[in-house]
């Protein structure tokens, strides 16, 4: 299981860096791959997702990476901008058709300008 | 298209007391999920609906929270009795497809 606490892990970065976020999940059957960004009184929101099939996937600005074998996950953005400041989760699928997800703990992203 | 919404956003309460939230889902989403975010770590899944049906509520403490989806669209949470322990923000989601979308929650604090 995951370890509980109140202090997020933290990344801090200059402005127009490339930051990267990483993760590991729990579940070896897990198909299923999202990260969620989640500004400070907001619900999290939807950034990229991938399958257990693929091992990259990219988007505007982003790109997930996923390695399998450690189960590991990793979130990189280009280019890193003051708005990009949020804690960022991972979060795996280990309910199959259900998509029930588990979520990890977050690492909380600060953009310096 | 405009996206899940919940209310009240903001509750505060006495331990012991009942509370209620709701959550409107984005118009066609049969499949709508409850979870509890504690202060400094991710959610957590209390209840799945899929239209007006449970199809998971293994991590529902069902001596004090039950939900409902009576006619498959919105959806009400409810606590009674609240304990200490219950502060948290409690997040509705829905989803289509694979991709789950969230509202922007309601902050509840038992005092």
């Amino acid at each position: 299981g995951e370890s509980v606490g109140l202090h997020l892990p933290t990344l801090s970065v200059q402005e127009g860096d490339n930051s990267i976020i990483n993760c590991a999940y729990s579940n070896s059957a897990s198909d299923y791959f999202i990260w969620y960004k989640q500004e400070s009184g907001k619900g999290p929101q939807f950034i990229i997702d991938i399958r257990s099939n693929m091992d990259k996937r990219q988007g505007q600005r982003v790109t997930v990476l996923l390695n399998k074998t450690v189960k590991h996950l990793s979130l990189q953005i280009a280019a890193t901008q003051p708005g990009d400041s949020a804690v960022y989760f991972c979060a795996e699928n280990s309910g199959g058709s259900n998509y029930k997800l588990t979520f990890g703990k977050g690492t909380l992203l600060t953009v310096n300008p | 298209e405009a996206g899940v919404a919940q209310s009240p956003r903001y509750k505060i309460i006495e331990k012991r007391q009942s509370v209620a939230f709701w959550c409107n889902p984005i118009s066609g989403h049969a499949t709508l999920y409850w979870y509890q975010q504690i202060l400094g770590q991710g959610p957590k899944l209390l209840i799945q609906f899929q239209n007006n049906g449970v199809v998971d509520d293994s991590q529902l403490p069902k001596d004090r929270f039950s939900a409902e989806r009576l006619k498959g669209v919105d959806s009400t949470l409810k606590i009674q009795p609240a304990k200490l322990e219950d502060s948290a923000v409690y997040l509705c989601a829905s989803r289509v497809g694979e991709t789950q979308y969230f509202g922007p929650g309601t902050r509840l604090l038992v005092l």
